[in-house]
């Protein structure tokens, strides 16, 4: 199975702030890497696909890249609402769509 | 409205089975492969199922693979999981993805995923 690592686990920050969280996959898997975002309680919501395709309706602040085995999901001013859990997932592999172990973003 | 909508949760007990049904509206049901991905109580995220649009292609994480079976009803625009032999490492909520194309294939997203149902599995 392809293992998918993010770091960090957890990130305090404040609104306004530029934030960074990266994922790492134990092999390549070319651009076949998703971002979803997940409040307590609620289904994930895709934000973005393609490594860095950004899904209708999300805003523009959020903005992904990478390819190969390293990846990184960028929010470029954080707003309230986007305190949440961040989770990637890749897609290379059809029998094991592993997702990364999450990053709880939280209020610092 | 698009949207999906699972049901069929519940305490079950070790060895037991269960069904979910994910019922889909708003879209044209059997133009979409789905899927089924779970959430353990406080963990992340673990995909566990997938199939075709047209039904005739199925797909199952190995930690499920002979218990489940997914299924589904194109003229009811109606989505199954059976779980079999449920053990308690099943608990989860169980979450219904729809995935922008016919096809389970390399590169696909779920941009429309359901509220959840919870499965519970305990004496």
């Amino acid at each position: 199975d392809i293992q998918m690592t993010q770091s960090p686990s957890s990130l305090s920050a404040s609104v306004g702030d530029r934030v960074t969280i990266t994922c790492r996959a134990s092999q390549s898997i070319s651009s076949y890497l998703n971002w979803y975002q997940q409040k307590p309680g609620k289904a994930p919501k895709l934000l973005i696909y393609a490594a860095s395709s950004l899904q209708s309706g999300v805003p523009s602040r959020f903005s992904g890249s990478g390819s190969g085995t390293d990846f990184t999901l960028t929010i470029s001013s954080l707003q309230p609402e986007d305190f949440a859990t961040y989770y990637c997932q890749q897609s290379y592999s059809t029998l094991g769509a592993t997702f990364g172990q999450g990053t709880r973003l939280e209020i610092k | 409205e698009v949207q999906l909508l699972e049901s069929g949760g519940g305490l079950v007990q070790p060895g037991g089975s269960l069904r979910l049904s994910c019922a889909a509206s708003g879209f044209t049901f059997s133009s979409y492969a789905m899927s089924w991905v779970r959430q353990a109580p406080g963990k992340g995220l673990e995909w566990v199922s997938a199939i075709s649009g047209s039904g005739g292609s199925t797909y199952y994480a190995d930690s499920v693979k002979g218990r489940f079976t997914i299924s589904r009803d194109n003229s009811k625009n109606t989505l199954y999981l059976q779980m079999n032999s449920l053990r308690a490492e099943d608990t989860a909520v169980y979450y219904c993805a729809k995935i922008p194309g016919p096809l389970y294939s390399s590169g696909w997203y779920a941009p429309l995923w359901g509220q959840g149902t919870l499965v519970t599995v305990s004496s």
